[in-house]
């Protein structure tokens, strides 16, 4: 089993692009997450959902959206990025027992 | 919203020494999980542990919830215990919301 995977590792984007990272887990978890770590600080989350066709807003929500795709994948898409999305960007799941499981993260730099 | 602090920020070891990690927290929780981050920032899951004592090797950790408070013992530390410890919890309206600490820096040398 591979886990938690996320695409792509790394991003440079131009302020004002966009772009969507994308996460998929195999462990057949109903919830997932997606959490943004700055430097020194632990995480903070941005957006769940807590089973398929579900999401709901997390601590920083703000210049985000997400996507629950199907109960395997689940999509944060930044519309225009800004400087202040600099960031890494974790996926987790969780099953009824709420441990999370984490990808290896996306390291996003906005210029 | 519930507080989490975690103590000490900075860890100094030499392999083979004992330690252990403090996470207080504000309100009462019904979801506390300790992670560790590896120095090439992997995050992995280490103890779900809302109250009580569990172990796991060398590692073990206690929640006391009345008290608010949870420890991570680490026992025998080797080098590939380096890295950093986070605390997270989630209060009684949504077990899923987790709130981190700023985590312990841990550095174990030979």
């Amino acid at each position: 089993n591979a886990g938690v995977t996320q695409t792509p590792k790394f991003q440079v984007l131009k302020t004002g692009q966009s772009m969507t990272l994308q996460c998929a887990q195999d462990m057949n978890h109903n919830s997932m997450y997606w959490y943004r770590q700055d430097p020194g600080m632990g995480l903070r989350l941005i957006y769940y959902s807590a089973s398929e066709g579900t999401t709901d807003k997390g601590e920083v929500p703000n210049g985000y959206n997400v996507s629950r795709l199907n109960k395997r994948e689940f999509s944060l898409r930044l519309e225009s990025a800004a400087p202040s999305q600099t960031s890494v960007y974790f996926c987790a799941s969780s099953e009824i027992s709420y441990e999370q499981y984490f990808g290896p993260g996306t390291r996003l730099t906005v210029t | 919203g519930i507080q989490v602090e975690q103590s000490p920020p900075d860890l100094i070891l030499q392999e083979g020494a004992n330690s252990t990690l403090r996470c207080n927290f504000s309100d009462s929780v019904n979801n506390l999980q300790w992670f560790h981050q590896n120095p090439w920032g992997q995050l992995i899951n280490l103890f779900y542990i809302p109250s009580g004592t569990k172990q796991n090797g060398r590692l073990s950790a206690t929640t006391v919830a009345t008290e608010r408070y949870s420890l991570l013992y680490i026992s025998s530390s080797q080098t590939t215990d380096s890295g950093v410890y986070f605390c997270a919890v989630a209060g009684a309206g949504n077990n899923r919301k987790l709130i981190w600490g700023l985590g312990t820096s841990l550095a174990v040398n030979p």
